[in-house]
């Protein structure tokens, strides 16, 4: 079964404005951790954001928040006034303690490219 | 900080031969992580050790493959012998032992079995 869903493969959004990527997650865990990282054409994997389950509020870092709807079991990346560099991959990850202890389980990844 | 530390970055062999990607981890991560990256497949992740013992190593393909962490501060994943199949960027990460939160990855090897 899936458990990280990324339903879109690319999007594009104009420097200066605001964007949303999917993610939707699968899990029967109560504690797990819900992560973003970014990857460059160059291909390094940088850490965005985490979310743990039980975090009351949305987590948030500079101009990247995560809109966690834990009933809907999804947990959007929201980039706010978007840049050229923000142009790359994305990808959605997913730790459930209880089922797979320390591993991420990634999504397919979404394709951001900001147009100037 | 150095960040995590792997080598080669490019490596290019022919089907049949040993190939040995390194892995050093931040110094005082006490978790390291070895992930493989194809369009097909995306990012699987390959093992896990936590204070140098495998602790998973379901996502390991096949026998041809191995890892190892002997100390703290270094790992080795070998895949002997390579098939094309293996062409990938393979990916190594370490996180702190009080802190499963975010994973740092180093800059990957990418490798090429023709």
């Amino acid at each position: 079964a899936q458990k990280i869903t990324q339903t879109q493969p690319g999007m594009f959004v104009q420097e200066k404005e605001a964007v949303t990527l999917d993610c939707t997650y699968d899990t029967s865990d109560q504690s797990y951790g819900l992560f973003w990282y970014k990857q460059p054409s160059s291909g390094e994997m940088i850490f965005l954001i985490y979310q743990g389950s039980y975090d009351e509020q949305n987590a948030t870092e500079g101009r990247y928040s995560l809109n966690f709807q834990k009933a809907r079991k999804s947990a959007n990346l929201v980039i706010s006034a978007s840049q050229l560099g923000d142009s790359a991959m994305y990808f959605c990850a997913m730790r459930d303690v209880e089922t797979s202890g320390s591993r991420l389980t990634f999504g397919e990844g979404t394709q951001l490219t900001v147009n100037p | 900080d150095a960040g995590v530390i792997q080598s080669p970055r490019h490596e290019v062999t022919e089907m049949g031969q040993e190939v040995t990607l390194r892995c050093k981890p931040i110094s005082g991560h006490n978790s390291l992580f070895w992930y493989r990256q194809t369009m097909m497949r995306g990012l699987e992740l390959l093992i896990y050790f936590n204070n140098n013992v495998p602790i998973d190593d379901s996502g390991m393909p096949e026998d041809r493959f191995s890892a190892k962490m002997p100390n703290a501060s270094f790992s080795t994943l070998k895949i002997q012998p390579s098939e094309p199949r293996d062409s990938a960027v393979y990916f190594c990460a370490s996180t702190p032992g009080t802190r499963y939160h975010e994973q740092y990855f180093g800059p990957g090897t990418r490798l090429t079995v023709t």
